[in-house]
C-alpha cells in the first residue's frame, strides 16, 4: 500500500515563528504537492514538485516556501508564520506515468494553528 | 481557480437509499476523479474515469461522464453510515495534467 506521512496530526504556533511541515512518500512517485484546505473554499494548490530540486508554484504560493531534497520528502515551510495561515494542510504524491498517473495519494493532514 | 463545481453542497440520507453527486468543470479534460475524505483526515482516491468513457463502476459506486455537458455524477448506492464523509470531484489542469484541481465538495451524511 502506498504510505504518506506528515510529520504532525495537529500544531500549534506563534506569529512569526518559522514553521516547517515534513511528508515523506514511499511508493517512489515523481510528484509530490501541498494543499490546504479551508471551509467553503476546498483544496487549494500552495506548490508542486516533479522532481528532486524542481518545484512549481501553485494558486497560493504567497507565504510559503518548499524545499525537495530527496525524491522521497517534500518539506513545506511558512517563513513567518500568521494567523491566515491557520489551515489544515496536505501532503500528496502521484507517478507521472502510467495508466492512472494522475491519482493522487494524500498523507493524513496536519491541522495547523496560528495564535 | 476551481474547475470542479460539486451539487448539492450537502446531503442527508437514510442507511439504504441512493446517494447521487454532481460535478461540473469548465475546461477539456484527460480524466475526471472522484475522492472521498472522512473528517479531519486526507483524501482517499475512489475512482477515474477517462474522457473517452461514459460510465464506469466500483463495487457501490457509479461513475457517469458528459463531456459535452462538461459534467459528472456519482452514485453511491445502498448507502451505509460509514459511507458518510465529503467527496470531491477533480479534473486535470489544463495546462499540466500532472495537477488535479478539485471542486468544493459535497457532504455527505448517512443516518443509520
Amino acid at each position: 500500500d502506498v504510505k504518506v506521512t506528515q510529520s504532525s496530526r495537529y500544531l500549534v504556533k506563534r506569529t512569526g515563528e518559522k514553521v516547517f511541515l515534513e511528508c515523506v512518500q514511499d511508493m517512489d512517485h515523481e510528484n509530490m504537492f501541498w494543499y490546504r484546505q479551508d471551509p467553503g473554499l476546498g483544496l487549494r494548490l500552495i506548490y508542486f514538485s516533479y522532481d528532486v530540486k524542481m518545484k512549481e508554484k501553485g494558486d497560493i504560493p504567497e507565504g510559503y516556501s518548499v524545499s525537495r531534497e530527496k525524491k522521497e520528502r517534500f518539506s513545506l515551510i511558512l517563513e513567518s508564520a500568521s494567523t491566515n495561515q491557520t489551515s489544515m494542510y496536505l501532503c500528496a504524491s502521484s507517478w507521472n506515468w502510467g495508466e492512472n498517473y494522475n491519482e493522487q495519494f494524500f498523507g493524513p493532514g496536519t491541522r495547523l494553528t496560528v495564535l | 481557480s476551481q474547475q470542479g463545481e460539486e451539487d448539492p453542497q450537502a446531503l442527508s440520507i437514510q442507511e439504504g437509499e441512493n446517494a447521487t453527486m454532481n460535478c461540473s468543470y469548465k475546461t477539456s479534460i484527460n480524466n475526471l476523479q472522484w475522492y472521498r475524505q472522512n473528517s479531519g483526515r486526507g483524501l482517499v482516491h475512489l475512482i477515474l474515469i477517462r474522457s473517452n468513457e461514459r460510465e464506469k463502476h466500483s463495487g457501490r459506486l457509479r461513475v457517469t461522464l458528459d463531456t459535452s455537458k462538461k459534467s459528472s455524477s456519482l452514485l453511491i448506492t445502498a448507502s451505509r453510515a460509514a459511507d458518510t464523509a465529503s467527496y470531491f470531484c477533480a479534473t486535470d489542469a489544463p495546462y499540466n495534467t500532472d495537477k488535479l484541481i478539485f471542486g468544493t465538495g459535497t457532504r455527505l451524511q448517512v443516518f443509520p
